[in-house]
């Protein structure tokens, strides 16, 4: 089974970019008909679905955050990347991420990482 | 403000059986695969249902789902303390284009 690891600062100062890594190992990002996304849960809320990449390197993200989401792919490190610029405090939540495919919104998940947006 | 609905939350004796309703549109649910989550509070969530009505290995069949129209139901029959978590439902938005979460469902065993 494929196994996810966020990494990244868990603190981030408002306006500034938040950028995380998932290590991706048992399988690769590569992989034809599964995609590489990322969720976020702020605290005592709900889970929130941000964006995934796929294997071609196409890209869906949500229409409340598109306009400061950026994923992207690094198949050489078998790994993705969030970035999420001009953060508020908004912002503040664990991050997942996460495996998806044709017939289910996330299959497996990391464990995520609590990213706070302070000054 | 979520485009799936469901209850905040559902209770039940153990051994008892419970339902959890997650109701959507024709952009998302009526035709898309619906999958179900659990989640214990400090951890992340865990795959129950896949494909509307699958369950992966190790997911016991005391929890089931189905799919008619524009609304899923999620059921756990045989209710243990251990099922007390939260429950969330997930689909694809056709006309979001994006991936859409419920707001969750508590369950409580009384």
């Amino acid at each position: 089974q494929v196994q996810l690891q966020e990494s990244g600062p868990g603190l981030v100062k408002p306006s500034e970019t938040l950028s995380l890594t998932c290590t991706v190992s048992g399988g690769s990002v590569s992989t034809v008909n599964f995609y590489w996304s990322w969720i976020r849960q702020p605290p005592g809320k709900g889970l929130e679905w941000i964006g995934f990449i796929s294997n071609t390197g196409s890209t869906y993200y949500s229409p409340s955050l598109k306009t400061r989401v950026t994923i992207s792919v690094d198949t050489s490190k078998n790994e993705f990347s969030l970035r999420l610029s001009s953060v508020t405090a908004a912002d503040t939540a664990v991050y997942y991420c996460a495996r998806e495919s044709p017939v289910s919104l996330a299959e497996d998940w990391g464990q995520g990482t609590l990213v706070t947006v302070s000054s | 403000q979520s485009v799936l609905t469901q209850p905040p939350s559902v209770s039940a004796a153990p051994g008892q059986k419970v339902t959890i309703s997650c109701s959507g549109s024709s952009s998302n649910i009526a035709n898309n695969f619906v999958s179900w989550y659990q989640q214990f509070p400090g951890t992340a969530p865990k795959l129950l249902i896949y494909e509307n009505r699958k369950r992966p290995s190790g997911i016991p069949d005391r929890f089931s789902a189905s799919k008619s129209g524009t609304s899923a139901t999620l059921g756990i029959t045989g209710l243990q303390t251990g099922d007390e978590a939260d429950y969330y439902c997930g689909t694809w938005d056709s006309s979001l284009s994006a991936g859409v979460f419920g707001p969750g469902t508590k369950v409580t065993v009384l």
